[in-house]
């Protein structure tokens, strides 16, 4: 059965990087067809699909957090990560990894919480 | 990248059906058969409902069902139950990136 856990801190110091690395076990990234995404949610608030990477790299992000964002793929380890650089109070949510085929997210994380505070 | 509009909530009777609409545009919903609806309880991840406009994944009751016409998306729950109560999202492939809709809140009354 596949599964995804998010991991990383869960408070974020205004300006500062936000992590996150999503180990996934039951599938292999090296050998699916599939993309993983990253996928947030802020408190009380809608889903917003942040981006995606499948494992030869290939990378899509939202437009509008393009210029802060890096996803990267590690295929040894089965881990895929997500940096958001310069983050505000905005960025704080819910950060959920996911797999994804087409816009599709099958199988998803039980998601992290990120606060970003000082 | 426009977020999908869905309507805030939506409410019906056990037993009932309700549909949940999800308006796009050429570029998302209306240029792709790749779209999906996810139900979310509070405190826990989205599920996919249906995937591809119309298909089941495995496990999903055939009471849910979808359609597309044209740049909008429905998500038909017929035979309303208690456990049914939760927000749904709607979801489309806007090549290459993903959409999201607001999420409909589904009360059952």
């Amino acid at each position: 059965q596949l599964q995804l856990q998010e991991s990383g801190p869960g408070l974020v110091k205004p300006s500062e990087t936000l992590s996150l690395t999503c180990t996934v076990s039951g599938d292999s990234i090296r050998t699916s067809s599939h993309f993983w995404a990253w996928i947030r949610q802020p408190p009380g608030k809608g889903l917003e699909w942040i981006g995606s990477i499948n494992y030869g790299g290939s990378t899509y992000y939202r437009p509008s957090l393009r210029s802060r964002l890096t996803i990267s793929v590690d295929t040894s380890k089965d881990q895929l990560s997500l940096e958001v650089r310069s983050v505000t109070a905005a960025d704080t949510a819910v950060y959920y990894c996911a797999r994804e085929l087409w816009g599709v997210s099958d199988y998803w994380g039980q998601g992290t919480l990120v606060t970003v505070s000082s | 990248q426009s977020a999908l509009t869905q309507p805030r909530s939506v409410s019906g009777s056990p037993g009932q059906s309700v549909t949940i609409s999800c308006i796009g545009s050429s570029s998302d919903v209306g240029g792709y058969n790749y779209v999906s609806w996810y139900q979310q309880h509070p405190g826990k991840a989205p599920k996919l409902m249906i995937y591809d406009v119309n298909k089941w994944p495995s496990g999903v009751p055939d009471r849910f069902s979808g359609s597309k016409s044209g740049n909008t998306a429905s998500l038909t729950i017929s035979g309303l139950q208690a456990e049914d109560e939760a927000d749904y999202y709607c979801c489309s492939y806007a090549g290459p990136f993903v959409v999201f809709g607001g999420g409909t809140k589904l009360t059952v009354l």
